[in-house]
Parts: C-alpha cells; structure tokens; sequence
C-alpha cells in the first residue's frame, strides 16, 4: 500500500517562500508522477504542477511556472514543492498525489496547510 | 486550458435514493488516440483528500462500492450514485486530464 507523508503546518509572511515535502513508502519514484494540488479554504482543487518520476522532468501550471519549483530525493523517498513570493492568496491546503503523467490521481497525501499572513 | 462546470452546486438526497451530478467541459476530453474519455471524479470529505472514484469517465477505481458509476462522452459527463448512503455525504470534483489538468468547482451532496 502506497502512503503519502506530508510535512506540518506553516505560517509565513507575505514575500517569503515555502518548501512542502512529501514522503513516500511503498512505491518505486520511478514509476507514475507527483501532482502538486492546492486547495484554498471553501474553494475548489487547483493543479500546480507534476514531476514526472520517470524522466525526471517538471510540467508547470503557467499560473505558478514562475513561482513554483519541484524536485525529489529519490534516495530519501521525497518530493518537494517550493513556492516564492507568497501572497495572502496562497493560503490553502498542499496536496501530493500520485497517478499516470497527464492522467488522474490515484493516491493523495494528507495535505499541508500553508498560511500566509502578515 | 479547459473550464468544467458542474451542476447542481448543491443536491440534498434521501437515504437509498438516486444522486445525479453532471460536469459539462468547454471542450471535448475525448482522445482519438486513446479512444477514451479524460475525465475523472473525485470524492471529498471534510478535512481528507481528494479520493478517486472514477477514471476515464467511466473505470470505477479499485474498492470504490458499485452504486459509484460514471458516463458521458466528450464535453457532457455524469456521476450516478445509486441508493445513497449517510457515508456519501461528501464533496465531488470531476477533473480533466486531456489538457494540464483542472478540476470542476464541486458539488456538496447531503442526505435530505
């Protein structure tokens, strides 16, 4: 059984950056990708990017290319989202997920919730 | 990239009824190289993930209850839930991976 573990809650100040992990057990890095999804507080899901376990490359949402960078460890089993230049926007839950490049999502993380506040 | 609507925004169904809810997108998800369709459905609950009901509009996802089914084909799609349960109290997202991947805004279904 595959499991997602997330990193802890955070608070940051507006201009500041945010790096989000993701552990994974009981799956190979190899195989499939790690979605990025956010989900602000009421509001719906919200695709950020992919790292594609595979090739080793990134597809961004044009919304964040210039703001979110993705990378993994494969020895320490983790992926990671970092995201700059924080808004009060970008308050919301982080979500890794697992699934088919360009497909759906078939394993999620518990999520990590990230609050902007000044 | 392509918007999914959803409808209703909110449904309040009787225990063992019927529960509809369409997603419509702006453009077709249907892939002639794949021949299939590109669109899941999810199911959230209050303060958990996103889980995979549905994949290719239609491919119910490994231990997902059979009263789960999804149809539709290019930009019109629906999810049934046949004979509602008090556990299907939840949130449903359908999602889109034709393109970069969006999601639709949601549809909050209680039990009436």
């Amino acid at each position: 059984q595959v499991q997602f573990v997330q990193s802890e809650a955070e608070v940051k100040q507006p201009g500041a950056s945010v790096k989000v992990s993701c552990e994974t057990s009981g799956h190979s890095f190899s195989s499939f990708a790690i979605y990025w999804v956010r989900q602000a507080p009421g509001r719906s899901l919200e695709w950020l990017g992919w790292f594609n376990g595979g090739t080793g490359t990134t597809r961004l949402s044009e919304k964040f290319q210039d703001r979110v960078t993705l990378t993994r460890d494969t020895s320490a089993n983790t992926a990671y989202m970092e995201l700059s230049s924080l808004t009060l926007e970008d308050t919301a839950v982080y979500y890794c997920a697992r699934g088919p490049v360009s497909g759906y999502l078939f394993n999620w993380g518990q999520g990590t919730l990230v609050t902007v506040s000044s | 990239d392509i918007d999914l609507t959803q409808s209703p925004d909110s449904l309040a169904v009787s225990l063992g009824e019927r529960a509809t809810i369409t997603c419509k997108a702006g453009r077709t998800v249907f892939s002639s190289g794949t021949k299939k369709n590109h669109l899941a459905w999810y199911q959230q609950k209050p303060g958990q993930p996103p889980k995979l009901l549905i994949y290719w509009s239609s491919a119910r996802d490994f231990g997902v209850p059979d009263r789960f089914s999804g149809s539709g084909s290019a930009t019109d799609f629906t999810l049934t839930i046949n004979t509602v349960q008090p556990e299907d109290v939840a949130t449903y997202y359908c999602q889109q991976y034709y393109s970069t991947p969006t999601f639709g805004p949601g549809t909050r279904l209680q039990i009436k």
